[in-house]
């Protein structure tokens, strides 16, 4: 079974620039969530979909923060514009089980963004 | 607000030896409990999980404590490895915040061979 991808892995860009990135869940996979992990602390959760529908963006920036998942499959997350402090590791996850669920969340690898 | 935390943010063992990583955390109404482990540019990944109406659960090489009377946690690997060298997260979720986790700092464990 393939995992969660992300893309890119990897991001450099000057504060003010926007930026986005991509994630495929595992197929079948009904709930998806972006958490943004800043250097030496857990992973803090931004946004949860099931489906296509938002279950919770209370912690997401939404000033500056987007989130999108349009068929209910792959998501976009976007930054607009990008300021020092959203340097950080931006981790996707899916889980097989409705959003009331905590458990079975898989991470994909993560998309590193450095904003200088 | 209410959060997860860690007591130690690094430990250091010895191949063999047994680990043991502690987490606190304050929110009463936590009823269920995760461990994940992150190995360098990886994403987090479920190690063992616990329910508050349990005291212990046992998985393979590793057991998970709760105390729920000093809302503490713990995960204990036995045998250490080499392939367990990771910062290892505990996560909280309140049946009210659906399937919100709230992860601690985490804590870097390194095996010496």
């Amino acid at each position: 079974e393939a995992g969660v991808a992300q893309s890119p892995r990897y991001k450099i860009i000057e504060k003010r620039q926007s930026v986005a990135f991509w994630c495929n869940p595992i197929s079948g996979h009904a709930t998806l969530y972006w958490y943004q992990q800043i250097l030496g602390q857990g992973p803090k959760l931004l946004i949860q979909f099931q489906n296509n529908g938002v279950v919770d963006d209370s912690q997401l920036p939404k000033d500056r923060f987007s989130a999108e998942r349009l068929k209910g499959v792959d998501s976009t997350l976007k930054i607009q514009p990008a300021k020092l402090e959203d340097s950080a590791v931006y981790l996707c996850a899916s889980s097989p089980g409705l959003a009331a669920y905590p458990y079975e969340q898989y991470f994909g690898p993560g998309t590193r963004l450095t904003v200088t | 607000g209410e959060s997860v935390g860690l007591h130690l943010p690094t430990l250091s063992v010895q191949e063999g030896d047994n680990s043991i990583i502690n987490c606190a955390y304050s929110n009463s109404a936590s009823d269920y409990f995760i461990w994940y482990k992150q190995e360098s540019g990886k994403g987090p990944q479920f190690i063992i999980d616990i329910r508050s109406n349990m005291d212990k659960r046992q998985g393979q090489r590793v057991t998970v404590l709760l105390n729920k009377t000093v809302k503490h946690l713990s995960l204990q690997i036995a045998a250490t490895q080499p392939g367990d060298s990771a910062v290892y997260f505990c996560a909280e979720n309140t049946e009210t915040s659906g399937s919100r986790l709230t992860f601690g700092e985490g804590t870097q464990l390194t095996v010496n061979p």
